[in-house]
Parts: structure tokens; C-alpha cells; sequence
């Protein structure tokens, strides 16, 4: 059972270059979400997705881009990097346990934009 | 706003005792996490609470005080492997997690 999986694991960019980040999940999960973590901040969710073929905004969503074709894929996108965007990108999804919406985490995605 | 604070780091001896804490103010209150972190990996879920009092599972627990907005992550027998980072993150009125930056926790032997 992989749980929550992220390609590319590193990357780096030239500022205005695009890439895709991928995120598969294979627990069947309805909710899933984008983050990104920098150093002395909380998580900071970027876009989020209740559901197949729907997505929504989070916190942080300018100059990123995220699509939800299949319940168990999430791609988040940049058009135009910027050095701003250079984080650590985790992507997760949620089940209820308990009565809490508990998260599972892919390892992360390192970003860098030059 | 709203806010999340815990300490930026702390440093605790193997075998001892710690207590992590996280103070909140939000736009209402639906529960409080508190992930773990191991550094270069992923957030992995340790405890879950809603109501006030003391959840404990094995050598970690966990304690809210919503009048107070004030939560505490107790870590017992100390391992090496305990040396990470845990996140407090609290769910606004909107359902929606607040995260903290989060306390680096350093394990000496």
C-alpha cells in the first residue's frame, strides 16, 4: 500500500519555466490537498480538491494552478516560476478517523527556482 | 488573524520527560492536531483532540484547554528517535487547519 505518492521528488527551475508536480493516492481518498512548507511557517495549504473533477483555493493560490481529473491524481501546477515558489511542496489526503479529518502526507516535492 | 504559536526549538535527554506547547487564537475552534515531523520526511499524524482533557496513547500524550487555547504534546521515555519536529495545527470555524511552525525537538543521550 504506497499511500500518498509525489513526483518529482526534486527539481530545480530556471525563473518563468513550468513544471507539474504529481500526486497519486491509492487509498481512495475523497479530499486531497496541496501545501507548501517553508522554514520558520506553519503548512500553508495552496489548493485543495473535495472531490473528483472539483477544486478549490486555499491560503497561498497565486501562480499556481492545480487540476483533479481522477479521484486518485491531483496535479499542481506552476505556468512562470518564480524564486518566490522555491519551497517544499507536500501534497496529502484526508479520512475520517475518529470523528478528525486526519491527514496523510506524500514525502514532499524540494523546489528550487534559480 | 489567527495564530499558532509553540516554541522554535527545545532540548530534552533520552530517557526523560517533555511537553511541547502550542497556544491558539482562531476564528473558532473544531479540533487541534498535532503531527509529527522527521526531518527531510513527511508529517505523520500523532493525536487528535476536540474536547478538553488528556488523550494518551503509549508514551505520547495530548492536552487541550479550549478556554484557555492552549494545547501540550507530553512525550515520555525519551528516544533518539524522538528527535523531530511537531506540528500543532488547529480547525477554524471554517473547518479549515491552521498550521504552527512548529517546534524542532533535539534528543541528547
Amino acid at each position: 500500500n504506497a499511500g500518498v505518492t509525489q513526483t518529482p521528488k526534486f527539481r530545480v527551475l530556471k525563473t518563468g519555466q513550468s513544471m507539474t508536480l504529481l500526486c497519486a493516492q491509492d487509498m481512495n481518498h475523497e479530499y486531497m490537498y496541496w501545501y507548501r512548507q517553508d522554514p520558520g511557517m506553519g503548512l500553508r495549504l495552496i489548493h485543495y480538491s473535495v472531490g473528483e473533477g472539483t477544486t478549490a483555493k486555499g491560503e497561498v493560490p497565486d501562480g499556481y494552478n492545480v487540476s483533479r481529473l481522477k479521484k486518485q491524481n491531483f496535479l499542481l501546477g506552476l505556468e512562470s516560476a518564480a524564486p518566490s515558489q522555491t519551497s517544499v511542496y507536500f501534497c496529502a489526503s484526508s479520512s475520517q478517523v475518529s470523528g478528525a479529518n486526519v491527514l496523510t502526507f506524500g514525502a514532499g516535492s524540494r523546489l528550487t527556482v534559480l | 488573524g489567527q495564530n499558532i504559536d509553540q516554541p522554535t526549538e527545545m532540548t530534552a535527554t533520552e530517557g526523560a520527560i517533555v511537553q511541547i506547547n502550542c497556544t491558539y487564537q482562531t476564528s473558532g475552534f473544531n479540533g487541534l492536531f498535532w503531527y509529527q515531523q522527521h526531518a527531510g520526511e513527511a508529517p505523520t499524524f500523532l493525536s487528535y483532540n476536540v474536547l478538553d482533557g488528556l488523550e494518551e496513547k503509549g508514551r505520547f500524550s495530548s492536552f487541550l484547554s479550549r478556554s484557555k487555547g492552549y494545547s501540550y504534546l507530553l512525550l515520555k521515555e525519551l528516544q533518539m528517535k524522538d528527535s523531530a519536529s511537531y506540528l500543532c495545527a488547529v480547525v477554524d470555524s471554517n473547518y479549515q487547519l491552521i498550521w504552527g511552525a512548529g517546534t524542532k525537538l533535539i534528543i541528547k543521550p
